[in-house]
């Protein structure tokens, strides 16, 4: 069975840039999860995706960070303009569905360096 | 706010050794709480997890060891090996949303 899969895998942008990332769940799973994973730090998370709906936003910085999941499967997270304290690694997760009793797969991340 | 307190930052064991990482939550409505190891480069993958009703749960080399009352919970790896060299995040939930601590990076020496 194939992975989370997310790309790029690095990016290197300007502080005030935009930028995009983009991730492809595991196949008939229902749910996704955005986090963001400070260096040194554990996963936070920014969005869950209960197919193309938001079940929980509540820590997106949503004057900058804007998630979509359309058609209930890929899903993009952009940052306009970036601040050089988004630097992180930003990861997606899929479950079958949402709840504790789902496990929640990881893709590899993206690096985002912001200077 | 950090929802869930791990410690150490960092671990270094023999190999044979016994790694141990510690836990501490505050929310009592936490009911679930997943390990998750991370290798370099990497996104975390789901070790072992636990519910409150039992005090212990085994699964080959890794142990969880869970103080309801003390709002605790621990992992423990037996014989570590250096392919055990990651780094370990312990979470907690309730309904929905993971709470991760800061993670312990795990070395283990030959």
């Amino acid at each position: 069975e194939a992975g989370v899969a997310q790309s790029p895998r690095y990016k290197i942008i300007e502080k005030r840039q935009s930028v995009a990332f983009w991730c492809n769940p595991i196949s008939g799973h229902a749910t996704l999860y955005w986090y963001q994973q400070i260096l040194g730090q554990g996963p936070k998370l920014l969005i869950q995706f209960q197919n193309n709906g938001v079940v929980d936003d509540s820590q997106l910085p949503k004057d900058r960070f804007s998630a979509e999941r359309l058609k209930g499967v890929d899903s993009t997270l952009k940052i306009q303009p970036a601040k050089l304290e988004d630097s992180a690694v930003y990861l997606c997760a899929s479950s079958l569905a949402s709840g504790r009793a789902y496990e929640q797969y990881f893709g590899p991340g993206t690096r985002l360096t912001v200077t | 706010q950090q929802q869930v307190k791990q410690s150490p930052q960092s671990l270094i064991v023999q190999k044979g050794g016994i790694s141990i990482i510690n836990c501490a939550y505050e929310n009592t409505a936490f009911d679930y709480f997943p390990w998750y190891q991370q290798f370099p480069g990497k996104g975390p993958a789901l070790l072992i997890a636990i519910r409150p009703d039992v005090s212990e749960k085994k699964e080959g080399r890794f142990t969880i060891s869970f103080n309801k009352s003390a709002k605790q919970f621990s992992l423990h790896i037996m014989d570590s090996q250096p392919g055990d060299s990651a780094t370990y995040f312990c979470a907690a939930t309730g309904e929905y949303a993971l709470n991760f601590g800061k993670g312990t990076s795990l070395l283990v020496t030959p």
